[in-house]
């Protein structure tokens, strides 16, 4: 089975841009969540999609949003991008039932200028 | 607020002695906990779980112990390899969910 596969792995957008982080979960899982990286923080949880609606959310501004398509592959958007918001964006997946293993992608990592 | 901790932010061990890598948390409604392991340039991959209703798991060289009680966890490998070199991270989960809180890491250092 493929793994979960991230895209971009880099990314360069300057204050104020916007951006669209992509996610292909591993085939067969339902649930695809976000964590942010930042040094120091370790993983802070985003939100989590199963079957094309959010079903968990992170303590994190409107800024953050995401969605889920009925593939289960899944994207983040950043608005208004912040010198904070640099940072490594992990996406996991799992079957979605609750109480497994989370498999995680290598992230995309985001600089923000 | 940080509910899941990890108060070492690196540890170096010699190879084939044990490592000791430390966890405490706060929420008395974890009841599962996992530890990962994360390598420069690539996500976390999994490494070993243990359920509140048990107080040790082994898999191979790594053991994990859970005191309830003290809200601590602790991830044995014995013996370390140069290979075990990678930042470790322990993380907490609530019934039924899927999300998890992550401490901020353990950077382990195995010097051959």
């Amino acid at each position: 089975k493929a793994g979960v596969t991230q895209t971009p792995r880099y990314l360069i957008k300057t204050r104020g841009q916007q951006v669209t982080l992509s996610c292909s979960p591993i085939s067969g899982h339902r649930s695809v969540s976000w964590y942010q990286q930042t040094p120091g923080q370790g993983l802070q949880f985003l939100f989590e999609y199963f079957s094309e609606t959010q079903r968990n959310k992170g303590n994190f501004p409107g800024r953050f949003s995401g969605r889920q398509f009925s593939n289960s592959r899944s994207e983040m958007n950043v608005s208004t991008l912040e010198l904070g918001d640099s940072a490594l964006y992990l996406c996991a997946s799992s079957a979605g039932r609750g109480g497994e293993k989370l498999f995680f992608g290598s992230g995309t990592q985001l600089s923000v200028l | 607020d940080q509910q899941v901790k990890q108060n070492s932010p690196s540890l170096s061990v010699q190879e084939g002695r044990i490592s000791i890598l430390n966890c405490d948390y706060t929420n008395s409604m974890f009841d599962y906990f996992l530890w990962y392991k994360k390598y420069p340039a690539e996500g976390p991959t999994f490494l070993i779980s243990i359920s509140s209703i048990k107080d040790k798991n082994e898999d191979g060289r790594f053991t994990v112990f859970l005191n309830k009680s003290a809200k601590h966890l602790s991830l044995h490998i014995v013996p370390s390899q140069p290979g075990d070199s990678a930042v470790y991270f322990c993380a907490a989960r609530q019934t039924g969910a899927n999300n998890l809180f992550f401490g901020t890491g353990t950077r382990l250092t195995v010097i051959p």
